[in-house]
C-alpha cells in the first residue's frame, strides 16, 4: 500500500526551462510535506518543505505547491540547471516520514 | 562537520555473516531513524529512537535485525546471518522533530 506516489520515474528538460515534478498521496493525516534531492551513493538532502496549512512555499528557484483537495503536490524548478540532475523524492510526514519512489531528473545543457 | 555520519560507507560480506553499521547523529538531535533503500525504491522506514528509547519498529525489521542507541547518542544497526536480500543502502537520519530529517551518506551493503 503506497501512501506516497511519484508516477513519473524520469523527467528530462532543457537547461533554463521549467522542471515540474509531481507527487500524490493517499493519507489525509499527513500534515507536512518535503522534497529531498539525492545523488548516487549519497544520502537524501533536504530541499524544500510545506505545511498542510499552506498551498505554496518558495525558496529561490524552487517552489512547492500543495493541493490538499486533490492530495497532490508538485515541485517547480525555474530555471533548471544541469547541476539539478538528481533523483527527487517526495516525502510526507505523519508519525514518520514516508517516501515516494523518486523521479530521476536530467537537465540537458 | 556537524552532519550525520555513517560508517562504513561500503560493506561487502558473504551470506551468513553478521554485519554492524554505526551512525553518529547531529549532536543536538534527540530523534534518530534508520531507513533502507533498494534500487528503484524510495527510502523505507526501519526503526526510530527518541533519545535511547526505541519507539517504533517496522515489520520490515526481521528478527535478524537489531538496533541500539546506548546513552541516546550514536546508534548501531546489526544484521545477523545476512541474506542476499539484505543488500541495500542503509540510511541513518536524525531530527529535532518528527518532520525534517537530516540524512547521512548511507552504508551500501552488498551480500555475496
Amino acid at each position: 500500500d503506497q501512501q506516497v506516489k511519484q508516477n513519473s520515474p524520469s523527467l528530462s528538460v532543457q537547461e533554463g526551462r521549467i522542471s515540474i515534478l509531481n507527487c500524490d498521496y493517499t493519507n489525509s493525516m499527513f500534515d507536512y510535506f518535503l522534497w529531498y534531492k539525492k545523488y548516487p551513493a549519497e544520502g537524501p538532502t533536504f530541499l524544500i518543505s510545506i505545511s498542510s496549512i499552506k498551498d505554496k512555499n518558495e525558496d529561490g528557484r524552487f517552489t512547492v505547491f500543495l493541493n490538499k483537495s486533490a492530495k497532490h503536490l508538485s515541485l517547480h524548478i525555474v530555471p533548471s540547471q544541469p547541476g539539478d540532475s538528481a533523483v527527487y523524492f517526495c516525502a510526507a510526514s505523519g508519525q514518520k516520514l514516508v517516501f515516494g519512489k523518486g523521479t530521476k531528473l536530467t537537465v540537458n545543457p | 562537520d556537524t552532519g550525520v555520519s555513517q560508517n562504513p560507507r561500503h560493506k561487502i560480506t558473504k551470506r551468513g555473516q553478521n554485519v554492524t553499521f554505526r551512525c553518529d547523529p547531529i549532536s543536538e538531535h534527540n530523534r534518530l531513524y534508520w531507513y533502507r533503500q533498494t534500487l528503484g525504491q524510495g527510502p523505507e522506514f526501519l526503526t526510530y529512537f527518541q533519545n535511547e528509547a526505541q519507539l517504533e519498529k517496522s515489520r520490515l525489521l526481521s528478527d535478524r535485525f537489531s538496533a541500539e542507541r546506548p546513552k541516546g547518542s550514536f546508534s548501531t544497526l546489526e544484521i545477523q546471518r545476512t541474506e542476499q536480500g539484505d543488500s541495500a543502502m542503509y540510511l541513518c537520519a536524525s531530527s529535532s522533530d518528527r518532520r525534517k530529517l537530516f540524512f547521512g551518506s548511507g552504508t551500501q551493503l552488498s551480500v555475496l
